[in-house]
């Protein structure tokens, strides 16, 4: 059966480290999504792409970056790990831009940065 | 203000009630309205999505939506203590698939 996949499950760093969150999905998905998941804010959208090579910045994009280089796969680094970047991060996938195609969610990663 | 502001509750019923879930949004714009369930620890799962105004029926679920109010609302029947999860609305327009989530409304079924 087709899946979405995060890993790692659980990560623990230190402020200024650099982190990287995988990200891998079997359906052969156009769009890959990141979000993080805090307390009151609901889930909000860090970096999207639509296809291989194209990455572009959502809401909360600051000290994110991604890279697309396979369908597959749709990294998320944090170059300077930050306390404020204490967060359940989701990644997510659909099969195309309309606005009603459904998004898939990996189980998700939680991170803590002491 | 938020795009899309939701209630976090948590709503607590007894098994068996019905519950009504709501969101407002503000962007007039926005046209496909969707409700994502999420278990603890887990992603969230899409429930159902509509795209006009009116009510949408699956089983137990009812989608409503009210663009003249921009309000929508998730209506449960007949409740399980396995509905127990958090409930969030996303909305998007027809300019692409991304989402704007509501905060979520964290409900307990108690049997």
């Amino acid at each position: 059966d087709a899946e979405i996949t995060q890993s790692p499950r659980h990560k623990i760093t230190e402020t200024g480290r650099q982190v990287t969150l995988a990200c891998h999905q079997t359906w052969n998905h156009n769009n890959m999504f990141w979000y993080r998941q805090d307390l009151g804010h609901g889930l909000r959208l860090i970096h999207y792409s639509y296809g291989v090579q194209d990455t572009n910045k959502g809401e909360v994009s600051d000290g994110y970056s991604v890279s697309r280089s396979n369908t597959e796969d749709l990294p998320l680094t944090l170059e300077s790990a930050a306390s404020s970047q204490t967060s359940v991060y989701f990644c997510a996938s659909s099969a195309s831009g309309r606005p009603a195609d459904t998004q898939y969610f990996g189980p998700g990663t939680r991170l803590t940065v002491l | 203000q938020k795009e899309v502001e939701q209630d976090p509750g948590p709503l607590s019923v007894p098994e068996g009630a019905i519950v009504s879930l709501n969101c407002t949004y503000s962007n007039s714009a926005f046209q496909y309205f969707m409700w994502y369930r999420q278990y603890s620890r887990k992603g969230p799962e899409l429930l159902m999505y509509t795209y006009s105004s009116g009510n949408k029926e699956d089983g137990r679920f009812t989608a409503q939506v009210d663009k003249s109010s921009k309000y929508i609302s998730l209506f449960i029947r007949d409740s399980q203590p396995s509905d127990s999860a958090t409930y969030l609305c996303a909305i998007t327009n027809n300019a692409g698939n991304m989402l704007t989530f509501g905060g979520g409304t964290r409900l307990m079924v108690k049997p």
